[in-house]
Order: structure tokens, then C-alpha cells, then sequence
């Protein structure tokens, strides 16, 4: 069966990086089929699409984001990962790793981790 | 701002069918999905594509798309329903992932 799992520091201060791990089981994280993002929500806020990536090694930010992260893949470890630099607290969030699927000619992010949260400050 | 809109709030009787809209001019392009999220939990994909429900997701969910707006129809709402529920599709550019802002749903 399929899990995501997010790791990392639960508190980053300000100006520094926040880093996150997302390890995936169930399915190979090299399969052509799928897409791996991380999306993150502010506290009482809405959801905030971050980017995703593609093996082997397409990238795909947000507008916003773009000139402070960087999504990079481990297939040895199965894993891929988020860096944002130089956070404020305006980053401080939950953020969840999910499986994107272009299913029907739409972004379908199928399997999502439990999410963890990361406060700056 | 996001480029999709929804409501912030809707209600709906227990047993009754309430709509859920999300609009955005890239939706005259792109298709969309939904999601619904309990407090505490992550998101959930209940419907993507035109109308198409995820294996599991029952089939009082059902989507639809019209012009520029595209909607998901809960008919005979249940207590377990009660829920936020975002939309995503692509920006107007259509190279990036967009969330519309949710809609908290309350089944009275």
C-alpha cells in the first residue's frame, strides 16, 4: 500500500533553511507515472501548492516560491525533498508531501503524507 | 490571491444535496479536482477529471463543469461531510499548480 511519510525539523529560525524529507513506500518513486509535490498550509489558511518534481529530475515551482526552493529526488532512499531558504514567518505551516497523478487531464494529487508542521521562529 | 474562487462557507440540511463552485478562467481550459479536509487531517482526493471518484470515495460525490466554473454536488449530504473542500487546477498559464481558497462546508 502506498504511504508518504514528511520528516524534519518541527522548528527553524528565521533566515535559515527549512529542510524536509518525504519517504515513500509502495511504490517506486522512479515510476513515469507520477508526480511528487509538496503543497503547505498556513495555519487557518487554504492550501499553497509548492512545486513538484518529475524522475528523473524535472522541477516545477511556484511563481512565488521559485527563487527559494529547490525539490530534489533520492532513489536510492526512495525519498524526495523540500529546502526553502531564507524563511520568515510567514513559512511557518503544515506541509505535506503528495503523489500527483495527471488523471483525466487534471492534477490529482491521489495519496497524500499526514503532513508536519514547521514553525519559524 | 488565487486565480480559482470559492465560497467561503456553505451549509446544507442533513440528507439534503448542496453545490460547491469553483471559478477561475483557466478552468475554460483546464480540468479540476477536489478535495476534502477534516480538521487535523491531510486532504483527501474525492473527485478529478470532469467526474470521476477516486475507488472509495461514495457516489454522492459527482462533478460537473460549466464555462468557467466547475462544481462538486454532494447529494444527500451526510454529518461525515462536514468538511473544507478544495479545488485545484492550473493558473492561467497553464504551467503551474493553482488552489482555490475552500469552502468550509457545515451540514446542519
Amino acid at each position: 500500500q502506498l504511504q508518504l511519510q514528511e520528516s524534519g525539523p518541527g522548528l527553524v529560525k528565521p533566515s535559515e533553511t527549512l529542510s524536509l524529507t518525504c519517504t515513500v513506500s509502495g511504490v517506486s518513486i522512479r515510476n513515469n507515472n507520477y508526480y511528487w509535490g509538496w503543497i503547505r498550509q498556513p495555519p487557518g489558511k487554504g492550501l499553497e501548492w509548492i512545486g513538484h518534481l518529475y524522475y528523473p529530475g524535472s522541477t516545477y515551482y511556484s511563481p512565488s516560491l521559485r527563487s527559494r526552493v529547490t525539490i530534489s529526488i533520492d532513489t536510492s532512499k526512495n525519498q524526495f525533498s523540500l529546502k526553502l531558504i531564507s524563511v520568515t514567518a510567514a513559512d511557518t505551516a503544515v506541509y505535506y508531501c503528495a503523489r500527483l497523478w495527471l488523471a483525466a487531464g487534471s492534477d490529482a494529487f491521489d495519496f497524500w503524507g499526514q503532513g508536519t508542521k514547521v514553525a519559524v521562529s | 490571491s488565487s486565480e480559482l474562487t470559492q465560497d467561503p462557507a456553505v451549509s446544507v440540511a442533513l440528507g439534503q444535496s448542496v453545490t460547491i463552485t469553483c471559478q477561475g478562467d483557466s478552468l475554460r481550459r483546464y480540468s479540476a479536482s477536489w478535495y476534502q479536509q477534516k480538521p487535523g487531517q491531510a486532504p483527501e482526493l474525492v473527485m478529478y477529471g470532469k467526474n470521476t471518484r477516486p475507488s472509495g470515495i461514495p457516489d454522492r460525490f459527482s462533478g460537473s463543469t460549466s464555462g468557467n466554473t466547475v462544481s462538486l454536488t454532494i447529494s444527500g449530504a451526510q454529518a461525515d461531510d462536514e468538511a473544507d473542500y478544495f479545488c485545484n487546477s492550473r493558473d492561467s498559464s497553464g504551467d503551474h499548480v493553482v488552489f482555490g481558497g475552500g469552502t468550509k462546508l457545515t451540514v446542519l
